[in-house]
């Protein structure tokens, strides 16, 4: 059980933002939201995780609402290599529970 | 390049032949996980080391699966008598288990094909 919903699949234009919507109503106060993402033929990677408070880094922005059911992956100017199976998972840190539960993600595309 | 790597990338066998999938982590990472993946599903959780120890196993992990971590370094994914079934991608991952951000990083899978 992923416990996450997202959109099968999303479109958008090169050079242009993204953002890509992620459900986890049911998460618990100390579960965290990561995003990995899969390019074709390769094996997941990380893109960012957060807690409570937005989160930008290199690759991206991580909005997360006020009562942490929703969160939103925000991708600034989609290039071609952007395309890709984004999976947002929640997760908690520490002792024995570390898998991540993967459930089936949404498949960016991007035109150019 | 001091990513995980896996090998061998691909491997094709005849049902009830046994095979072996190796992964070496990320040097320090203490944390290695194995994943199995079948067309269009998302990555599914087959088990995980704390160092040398074996501390999950996921249902998935049948008795003809059994993995190894010798002195908490590179682990091995030994399928026994494999079945059509078994045909996935297979990856691993490893993680430093800090509690501050257990990132973890991914190889770039064995891909098994069964006949």
């Amino acid at each position: 059980d992923a416990k996450t919903t997202q959109p099968n699949s999303m479109e958008s234009n090169e050079e242009e933002p993204v953002h890509l919507p992620c459900n986890h109503s049911t998460i618990s106060g100390t579960d965290y939201i990561h995003w990995y993402r899969q390019l074709p033929s390769q094996g997941p990677e990380y893109v960012i995780h957060g807690l409570t408070s937005n989160v930008n880094n290199r690759m991206a922005s991580l909005a997360i609402a006020e009562d942490r059911k929703s969160s939103t992956l925000i991708l600034h100017r989609a290039t071609l290599r952007d395309a890709a199976v984004y999976y947002c998972i929640r997760g908690r840190y520490g002792g024995s529970q570390g898998n991540l539960i993967f459930g089936k993600g949404t498949k960016l595309s991007v035109k150019p | 390049d001091t990513g995980v790597s896996q090998n061998p990338r691909h491997k094709i066998t005849k049902r009830g032949q046994n095979v072996t999938f190796r992964c070496d982590p990320i040097s320090e990472h203490n944390r290695l996980y194995w994943y199995r993946q079948t067309l269009g599903q998302g990555p599914e959780f087959l088990t995980y080391f704390q160092n040398e120890a074996q501390l999950e196993k996921s249902r998935l992990l049948s008795d003809r699966f059994s993995a190894e971590r010798p002195k908490g370094s590179f682990s091995t994914l030994e399928i026994q008598r494999t079945e059509q079934g078994d045909s996935a991608m297979y990856l691993c991952a490893s993680s430093s288990g800090t509690l501050a951000g257990d990132t973890q990083y991914f190889g770039p899978g064995t891909r098994l094909t069964v006949l």
